[in-house]
């Protein structure tokens, strides 16, 4: 089946930092891949959606500037959190499909802690 | 405003008994519903799926059944089995449109 790989699982950073996370598709080619952020106990919050070779589609909400979104290939999209903030803390998971055809593949998210 | 809610945050039920996950939403013009599960600190898991142009879907124990003029689908796991212990989504889109949007989710506890 296809599968979705994010690296790093978990992170921890200084306020101020920067952080780079990336979802890679493992056996298939993804045109598009999406950004989750999950708060604890609450639902999976889609934060952009990353278009390969243009420039990401950012949720109502969610700051362009400091969620930096990076399509280079078929098989990588990155996030970066710029000038990470303790309020930044939460689970970030990508996601993707195979041809543009659901269900959407899940990576294992990547826990992020700004200290 | 949420557009997906699952009014459970939690449910217990034992070993071998049918489990009945719930889902409601606000959008009549969705027309695909899938359910995931999700284990502590991984991505969610795709368990099935159903199109609106059906009423009810069946894989092995999950059963996904839809009630379009209620808005409101649900998730039967029978006989539920302790590693079905897990948080569960139902999300909601548009056939052929990548785009979904999750529940809030229900933390399902199999007693053995």
């Amino acid at each position: 089946g296809a599968v979705v790989s994010q690296h790093p699982s978990w992170v921890i950073c200084k306020s101020g930092t920067s952080v780079k996370i990336e979802c890679r598709s493992l056996d298939f080619q993804a045109t598009t891949m999406f950004w989750y952020r999950q708060f604890p106990k609450q639902s999976l919050m889609l934060m952009a959606t990353s278009n390969e070779g243009s420039k990401a589609t950012y949720e109502q909400g969610v700051e362009k500037d400091k969620f930096l979104i990076n399509h280079a290939s078929l098989t990588l999209s990155t996030l970066t959190v710029t000038s990470a903030h303790p309020e930044d803390s939460s689970f970030y998971i990508c996601s993707a499909s195979e041809q543009g055809v659901s269900p959407l593949h899940f990576g294992n998210g990547t826990r992020l802690t700004v200290t | 405003d949420q557009q997906v809610k699952q009014n459970s945050p939690s449910l217990s039920v034992q070993e071998g008994r049918i489990s009945i996950l719930n889902c409601d939403y606000t959008n009549s013009m969705f027309d695909y519903f899938l359910w995931y599960k999700k284990y502590p600190a991984e991505g969610p898991t795709f368990l099935i799926s159903i199109s609106s142009i059906k009423d009810k879907n069946e894989d092995g124990r999950f059963t996904v059944f839809l009630n379009k003029s209620a808005k409101h689908l649900s998730l039967h796991i029978v006989p539920s089995q302790p590693g079905d212990s897990a948080v569960y989504f139902c999300a909601t889109g548009y056939f052929g449109n990548e785009k979904l949007t999750f529940g809030t989710g229900t933390r399902l506890t199999i007693i053995p």
